[in-house]
């Protein structure tokens, strides 16, 4: 599969902390997106990050991009009860036109 | 309105039974996306409609699904002889652009339960 994987499956912190996911995947990308699943509900765009960026910031979160290890981590800081949800990476794979998800990864902050 | 909406939101069904999904996308956008998500899983592409573009259909699992795009807006998805194999939830984003670079909006999905 060409799927971007998520690592971990699940994490779980407490209110504060900072929470860190990875993502891996195989093949040369145009971009990467990092996506927020809120329990029941449809997917949120986060951030994007181009495949000649190295790094890339919103608010709260922080996100990178290593090329050359096919790797990319976003990083949650000071994260709340709210932030919890699952959290997928989507490839956007050079001469293909869809995005490719992981399969996340679960967060849950309490408080 | 101003997201993608989907309906109906639930719906159970009987398996052989056929049913249909309907995504509205945001106005504008010419890009439909259709995704599947199984329980605890990630989302597995379906199709995707671009512009007046034939769709690319290289993810529909078997010729059970079919999809179309009437008059560049609304999208239904249409499950034969549903089976329980089928139960999942089912999401359309649309974008503005083709998949390139483009952000994906999502709709809050249409849940299927084939019994």
């Amino acid at each position: 599969s060409q799927q971007g994987e998520e690592d971990p499956q699940a994490l779980s912190i407490q209110e504060g902390e900072n929470a860190t996911m990875n993502c891996s995947y195989k093949t040369s990308i145009n971009n990467l997106q990092w996506y927020r699943q809120n329990s029941g509900r449809g997917l949120v765009h986060l951030i994007l990050i181009r495949s000649n960026e190295r790094e890339k910031h919103s608010g709260r979160l922080r996100v990178t991009l290593d090329t050359s290890k096919k790797s990319s981590s976003l990083l949650i800081t000071a994260s709340r009860a709210a932030d919890t949800a699952s959290y997928f990476c989507a490839t956007d794979w050079e001469g293909y036109s869809t995005l490719t998800f992981g399969k996340g990864t679960m967060l849950l902050v309490s408080p | 309105g101003a997201g993608v909406s989907q309906s109906p939101s639930n719906k159970v069904t009987e398996k052989g039974k056929d049913v249909e999904l309907r995504c509205d996308p945001i106005s504008g956008h010419t890009a439909l996306y259709w995704y599947r998500q199984s329980l605890g899983q990630g989302l597995e592409f379906l199709i995707y409609f671009q512009g007046n573009s034939a769709p690319d259909k290289s993810g529909l699992p078997s010729d059970r699904f079919s999809a179309e795009r009437t008059g560049g807006s609304v999208s239904t998805l249409t499950i034969q002889r549903t089976q329980q194999e089928d139960s999942a939830v089912y999401l359309c984003a649309s974008s503005r652009t083709s998949g390139n670079t483009g952000e994906l909006f999502f709709g809050e999905g249409s849940r299927l339960t084939v019994l």
